[in-house]
């Protein structure tokens, strides 16, 4: 079974940094493609970054550009969120979602999400 | 990267069928055959309804179908159940960015 496992959200001081985790089980991690996709507070879905698997390729929304960072260790099957700067327009439920195959670009398994408020 | 366009709802009565539309641009629906679909329940987690614009993944009743037109995508949902009442996301891959989500429509079973 697919699991996907987020953790290290919370209360962070505007400015301030955050590293979320997410951790994966349940199939061949380092083959698929791994997003962070966010929701705020009662919004919409908003996809913010993305790693390819072999972690050598990185992609970033625009909003997040230069401020947050995503990596991934293959050999703990784990993907995590560096996240600084911090805003309130980041605080969001925080999800990892997997790439279905590397022929479709879509989302087919998610994670229960992290919360992080941005907060003084 | 703009959000695709999407009604904020929609309603329908049980066992009628409801269409959700889902407008972008040439670079994102219009461009590539990468729409996808989403659920989501009040405090659940996203779930894959649609992908590759018409593509169901497996467990997901064929009352559920994508199609495409130009740069507007559509969900339509036939036959309505109590079950279905959630909101609806659209998903477009869109190249360099690469992926853009719609704003969310809810979807109301009157």
């Amino acid at each position: 079974e697919v699991q996907l496992l987020e953790s290290g959200g919370g209360l962070v001081q505007p400015g301030g940094s955050l590293r979320l985790s997410c951790a994966a089980s349940g199939f061949t991690f380092s083959s698929f493609v791994i997003s962070w996709v966010r929701q705020a507070p009662g919004k919409g879905l908003q996809w913010v970054a993305a790693i390819n698997n072999r972690g050598d390729g990185t992609y970033y929304a625009d909003s997040v550009k230069g401020r947050f960072t995503i990596s991934r260790d293959n050999s703990k099957n784990t993907l995590f969120l560096q996240m600084s700067s911090l805003t309130a327009e980041d605080t969001a439920v925080y999800y990892c979602a997997k790439r279905t195959s590397p022929l479709s670009p879509s989302f087919d398994y998610w994670g229960q999400g992290t919360l992080v408020t941005v907060s003084s | 990267q703009s959000a695709l366009t999407q009604p904020r709802s929609v309603s329908g009565a049980p066992g009628q069928s409801v269409t959700i539309s889902c407008t972008g641009t040439g670079s994102d629906v219009g461009g590539y055959n990468y729409v996808s679909w989403y659920q989501q329940h009040p405090g659940k987690t996203p779930k894959l309804m649609i992908y590759d614009v018409n593509k169901r993944p497996s467990g997901v009743p064929d009352r559920f179908s994508g199609s495409k037109s130009g740069n507007t995508a559509s969900l339509t949902v036939s036959g309505l159940r109590a079950e279905d009442e959630a909101d609806y996301y659209c998903c477009s891959y869109a190249g360099e960015t690469p992926w853009v989500f719609g704003g969310g429509t809810k979807l109301t079973v009157l």
